[in-house]
C-alpha cells in the first residue's frame, strides 16, 4: 500500500492570508515527504521537503508540518501571493532498487485572489 | 536553469505506432526517471534507471515500454505500439544537483503524447 491522498481538489484564498494544503498517506515506510508545484504545460517544480524523522521544516513563506501518528502532512504558505496560484502535489518518496521513486497525490489547485 | 530538456514537446500519433520520447541531461547524471500524468490525474511513476540499467519499474511499465541510453547522453522512453490510454504528459526527471535519496527531483517540461 503506497497511497498518498489529497482530499481537496481546489482551494481559494485571499491574497495575504494563509494557505493550508493537506495530504494524508498510508505507508509508514515513506522516508521523505515533498511538495511540488505545477503550472500548466510545465513539469512539477520542487518546493519543500521534510524527512520522516522531523515534524517541521520551514523555508521562507513555506512551512511543511508532518504528523506521523496521524499519517498527515500539511503545507502552509504565508502570506499567500497571486504567483502562488498553481496545482500543488504532495509526494512521498520510497527507496527501492537503489533509486528513489515518488508517489504523488492527486493535487490541489490553489487560487490566490487579489 | 533546466537540468534536463525533453523532445518533442508534443507528438500526435496513430494507435499502434511506435513513439520515442527523448530526455537530454544538461550535466552528467546517473539516475533518470520517467513519470507520466494523464490529463486531470495524478503524476505516476513509470521507471527508474541507474547506471544504464532499470532499477525499478511500475505496473504501468509493461512490455510495450522500454528505456535506454543509446549514446551515453540522451535518455529515451519508447512505446512500441501505442494505445489510446497512453495519451498523457511524459516527464523525465533527475535528482536535483547534489541531492540524492531525498526524492527531490528536477522534472523536465514534459512531452505531450496524443494517441488517436
Amino acid at each position: 500500500d503506497q497511497q498518498v491522498k489529497q482530499n481537496s481538489p481546489s482551494l481559494s484564498v485571499q491574497e495575504g492570508r494563509i494557505s493550508i494544503l493537506n495530504c494524508d498517506y498510508t505507508n509508514s515506510m515513506f522516508d521523505y515527504f515533498l511538495w511540488y508545484k505545477k503550472y500548466p504545460a510545465e513539469g512539477p517544480t520542487f518546493l519543500i521537503s521534510i524527512s520522516s524523522i522531523k515534524d517541521k521544516n520551514e523555508d521562507g513563506r513555506f512551512t511543511v508540518f508532518l504528523n506521523k501518528s496521524a499519517k498527515h502532512l500539511s503545507l502552509h504558505i504565508v502570506p499567500s501571493q497571486p504567483g502562488d496560484s498553481a496545482v500543488y502535489f504532495c509526494a512521498a518518496s520510497l527507496l527501492g532498487g537503489g533509486a528513489q521513486k515518488l508517489v504523488f497525490g492527486q493535487g490541489t489547485r490553489l487560487t490566490i485572489n487579489p | 536553469e533546466p537540468e534536463v530538456t525533453q523532445t518533442p514537446s508534443h507528438q500526435v500519433t496513430q494507435m499502434g505506432q511506435e513513439v520515442i520520447l527523448r530526455c537530454v541531461p544538461i550535466s552528467n547524471h546517473l539516475y533518470f526517471y520517467w513519470y507520466r500524468q494523464i490529463l486531470g490525474q495524478k503524476v505516476e511513476f513509470l521507471v527508474s534507471f541507474y547506471n544504464n540499467e532499470i532499477s525499478e519499474k511500475s505496473e504501468i511499465f509493461d512490455d510495450q515500454f522500454s528505456v535506454e541510453r543509446p549514446d551515453g547522453s540522451n535518455f529515451t522512453l519508447k512505446i512500441r505500439s501505442t494505445k489510446l490510454e497512453d495519451s498523457a504528459m511524459y516527464f523525465c526527471a533527475t535528482p536535483r544537483r547534489g541531492v540524492v535519496n531525498t526524492g527531490e527531483l528536477f522534472f523536465g517540461e514534459g512531452s505531450r503524447l496524443t494517441v488517436l
